[in-house]
């Protein structure tokens, strides 16, 4: 079936390190599959972090980035220098564009930023 | 202001009591969901909806049953709560057209059920 799985958290890194959370997919029923970074902040719901729904291309916001690997099934997020403001929880997802527009998420990673 | 709310923000109940969660959009979206969350897994499909007065069965309905009064409104509705329905629950919504998929969520309702 189609599934996400991505690093179990938490995870801990001092501000100005760099941060990657690994996202690998499995889209057996989804011919055209769109990939996503959500992130969840205290107290909020989900926002979305970064998208790309064309495989190869590759996704940046708020300097997150993450590139759509269709060889290796995988949508690693990265960034080059955190900060203490990127604590939060990350979700992969995958989805389609068509039928229920349905989201399948990995589990979260919980990202803590020492300063 | 939130485009996806959702009340209450949090609720206690009781075994077998009746629980409704309820979720209003503002984006003017077709598409509503329901999901739950529980601790070390990922946001599950409960219910959608693509249409006022008509829902969809998602992943996991059992023990749940959804509502659609109209294009803004989405409840959840839990008619005999149960200790394993102790979960945070996400309502979002999605314009379901375009070239990609995303969706808007609410804040999440923390349920713990005793």
């Amino acid at each position: 079936g189609d599934s996400v799985t991505q690093t179990e958290g938490p995870v801990t890194v001092s501000e100005s390190e760099s941060l990657i959370i690994n996202c690998t997919y499995s889209a057996t029923s989804i011919a055209y599959p769109n990939l996503f970074w959500y992130v969840r902040y205290p107290g909020e719901g989900l926002q979305l972090l970064l998208k790309v729904i064309t495989a190869g291309q590759k996704g940046s916001s708020r300097g997150f980035e993450a590139t759509y690997n269709k060889e290796t099934t995988s949508f690693h997020l990265q960034k080059a220098s955190v900060q203490e403001s990127d604590s939060a929880v990350y979700y992969c997802a995958l989805g389609q564009s068509s039928g229920s527009w349905q989201l399948i998420f990995g589990s979260g990673t919980q990202l803590t930023v020492m300063p | 202001e939130a485009a996806v709310t959702q009340s209450p923000r949090s609720k206690v109940a009781v075994t077998g009591g009746k629980v409704t969660l309820s979720c209003h959009q503002t984006n003017n979206h077709d598409y509503m969901y329901w999901y739950r969350q529980d601790t070390g897994h990922g946001l599950r499909l409960i219910h959608y909806s693509y249409v006022a007065d008509s829902t969809e069965k998602g992943d996991i309905p059992d023990g749940y049953k959804a509502s659609r009064p109209s294009q803004e409104n989405f409840s959840l509705i839990l008619e005999l709560a149960s200790l394993s329905q102790t979960a945070v629950y996400f309502c979002a919504s999605s314009d379901g057209t375009g070239d990609y998929a995303e969706q808007f969520f609410g804040p999440g309702t923390r349920l713990t059920v005793l």
